[in-house]
């Protein structure tokens, strides 16, 4: 199965940045790397997904390293409604199944 | 995007009974998901539910335990047979069309007693 390593816990202040790390070192070269986020008492939400470049949208950046064993999700400004369990996921590219960890639960202090 | 329902929302329910869990979405979707989420954990795939054919199930998980429909692709019904209080969960029912990202629903939660 895809495997993924991801720091159980992280805490950021409200409106700094954060980057939440994951490595994923037996990635294929076709697998993609997707981020999702779980807010309490909710289903899983998507974040961003990328192959090889790094990628930008409306809630957050992704930087996959060059060699694509590991990748950062950025959130540019957290603020309290981010406060979520963060997975990274690689998603094979032969299937579109996403195999969670355990993820990160990421707090925010006001 | 895609809307996601599931009923029931949650439920409370005897050992040895049975529960099906509906999902339905708001526009066709080519794939289907289930999903267990156990308490403090992760989630786990339970299972692919197929159109007009038998679910694909991963493993650890048995037809005869997790029987799945899909009549149309909008939607999917998940039973819980004979169940035991380590049946206690979150499912969760996702789609996804070809190229785009999954969507998940907000989760049936049981409480078996």
């Amino acid at each position: 199965d895809a495997k993924t390593t991801q720091p159980n816990s992280m805490e950021s202040n409200e409106e700094e940045p954060v980057h939440l790390p994951c490595n994923h070192s037996t990635i294929s070269g076709t697998d993609y790397i997707h981020w999702y986020r779980q807010l309490p008492s909710q289903g899983p939400e998507y974040v961003i997904h990328g192959l090889t470049s790094n990628v930008n949208n409306r809630m957050a950046s992704l930087a996959i390293a060059e060699d694509r064993k590991s990748s950062t999700l950025i959130l540019h400004r957290a603020t309290l409604r981010d406060a979520a369990v963060y997975y990274c996921i690689h998603q094979p590219g032969s299937n579109y199944k996403l195999t969670f960890g355990k993820g990160t639960l990421l707090t925010v202090n006001p | 995007s895609a809307v996601i329902s599931q009923k029931p929302s949650r439920d409370i329910c005897q050992r040895g009974t049975s529960l099906t869990i509906q999902c339905q979405v708001d526009s066709q979707v080519t794939m289907m998901f289930w999903y267990r989420q156990q308490p403090g954990q992760s989630l786990t795939l339970i299972a692919t539910a197929n159109q007009g054919s038998e679910a694909t199930y991963e493993s650890g998980f048995v037809i005869d335990k997790f029987p799945i429909s899909r009549p149309n692709l909008t939607f999917s019904t998940l039973t819980v047979s004979n169940m035991s209080p380590e049946d206690s969960s979150i499912y969760l029912c996702s789609v996804r069309r070809i190229q785009e990202t999954q969507y998940f629903g907000p989760g049936t939660r049981l409480l078996v007693l």
